[in-house]
């Protein structure tokens, strides 16, 4: 089935520093991925739809210059958190469609912890 | 009014019971509607998606969906510990979105 691979798992960086979050699609081409934000308790909230060859979408109250996507080529997004602070702490997971507008495959998802 | 909302439990059930978990959605123009399960510290994995009114049965798993009610629910007989986990109501949003409830948690005791 359709492999979505996340990385890294798990991170903690300093405050002020940046972190990457890569997403690839392993078996298919994602034309277009999804960039989710998970705090404890909380449901998934939609960040951002990555668009390959064009600028990604953001959704209202997501900083698009502190939430930077790159979805360079048709297997793999990048999501990377600038000038990380404590209150970006979260889960962040990526999906992406193998099966026509819904099938959804997540990545297994990262947790960064920002000290 | 929340746009997926979910009873957030914790709702328990004996091993081998019927675990029926809600979900109601305020658009009405909704077509396609998805249950996910998530395990703690886990992403969620897809286990049913609905897109017409009525059930959807898939091995212990049964979807309902009433369109007018705006409405969908997930049964889950012969409920076993391993399904213990958080239920996520998810629905569409064109362009490939989903939006989800805050998903209620089950617990299902040996």
């Amino acid at each position: 089935g359709a492999v979505v691979s996340q990385h890294p798992s798990r991170v903690i960086c300093k405050s002020g520093t940046s972190v990457k979050i890569e997403c690839r699609s392993l078996d298919f081409q994602a034309t277009t991925m999804f960039w989710y934000r998970q705090f404890p308790k909380q449901s998934l909230m939609l960040m951002a739809t990555s668009n390959e060859g064009s600028k990604a979408t953001y959704e209202q109250g997501v900083e698009k210059d502190k939430f930077l996507i790159n979805h360079a080529s048709l297997t793999l997004s990048t999501l990377t958190v600038t000038s990380a602070h404590p209150e970006d702490s979260s889960f962040y997971i990526c999906s992406a469609n193998f099966q026509g507008d819904y099938g959804y495959t997540f990545g297994s998802g990262t947790r960064l912890t920002v000290v | 009014q929340k746009e997926v909302e979910q009873n957030s439990g914790p709702l328990s059930v004996p091993e081998g019971a019927i675990a029926s978990l809600n979900c109601t959605y305020s658009d009405r123009g909704s077509q396609s509607f998805f249950w996910y399960r998530q395990y703690s510290g886990k992403s969620p994995e897809l286990i049913m998606s609905i897109y017409s009114n009525g059930d959807k049965e898939d091995g212990r798993f049964t979807a309902q969906l009433n369109k007018a009610s705006q409405y969908v629910s997930l049964l889950i007989r012969d409920s076993q510990p391993s399904d213990s986990a958080t239920y996520l109501c998810a629905v569409g949003k064109g362009q490939g979105n989903l939006i989800f409830g805050k998903g209620t948690k089950l617990s299902v005791k040996p």
